[in-house]
């Protein structure tokens, strides 16, 4: 199985902050790799998909790139209602894994 | 606009049964390749297994925690997957999604396994 490791595992970052999140694969998984964002008591939403592509609707604020091993997931600039858990997870194989999860939190 | 509709959710003692349904809408059914997520409380996602549409061969597969216990199936005429949840242990304890897509998710429905 691919195992997918994230970090940081938590972090706090201020309104207006540029914010990143690294996710990497024990293996090759090409581009496959989609970011969700999760708020407590909802499902998971899905922001980027096949590594750097916008899923229609989220903000422009939001991006990823990177193919392989290593992903990142970035925000340009933080706002309010980005608290939430981000998961990254693979799509390149089965088991389709995910990440732990980055809980982020608003200063 | 798609819709996904989980229920059957509920509280089952260890060793028991549980049979979860996911009602779709608003999409091809029997095009879908339709997949269970579950989340224990306050932990992360996990990934249980997915079926092919039957155009695709109808495969099934399964995570190793709960291959061997758990039996996906659907009924394309209702427009209905299923999760058989067998030999249930409380580690099973989880809130159930369904996904069409990874981008459309169903509201979740929790199982219980406690005595």
């Amino acid at each position: 199985d691919i195992q997918m490791t994230q970090s940081p595992s938590s972090l706090s970052a201020s309104v207006g902050d540029r914010v990143t999140i690294t996710c990497r694969a024990s293996q090759t998984i090409s581009i496959y790799l989609n970011w969700y964002q999760q708020k407590p008591g909802k499902a998971p939403k899905l922001l980027i998909y096949d590594a750097s592509s916008l899923q229609s609707g989220v903000p422009s604020r939001f991006s990823g790139s990177g193919s392989g091993t290593d992903f990142t997931l970035t925000i340009s600039s933080l706002q309010p209602e980005d608290s939430a858990t981000y998961y990254c997870q693979q799509s390149y194989s089965i088991p389709r894994t995910f990440g732990q999860g980055t809980k982020l939190q608003i200063k | 606009e798609v819709y996904l509709v989980e229920s059957g959710g509920g509280l089952v003692k260890p060793g028991g049964s549980l049979r979860l349904s996911c009602a779709a809408s608003g999409l091809t059914f029997t095009n879908a390749w339709m997949t269970w997520v579950r989340q224990a409380p306050g932990k992360g996602l996990e990934w249980v297994g997915r079926i092919k549409s039957e155009t695709a061969g109808g495969t099934i597969d399964y995570a190793a925690p709960v291959k061997g216990r758990f039996i996906i199936s659907r009924d394309d005429s209702k427009n209905t997957l299923y999760l058989q949840m067998n030999s249930l242990k409380t580690e099973d304890t989880a809130v159930y999604y369904c996904l069409s897509s990874w981008d459309v998710w169903g509201q979740g429905t929790t199982v219980i396994v406690s005595s």
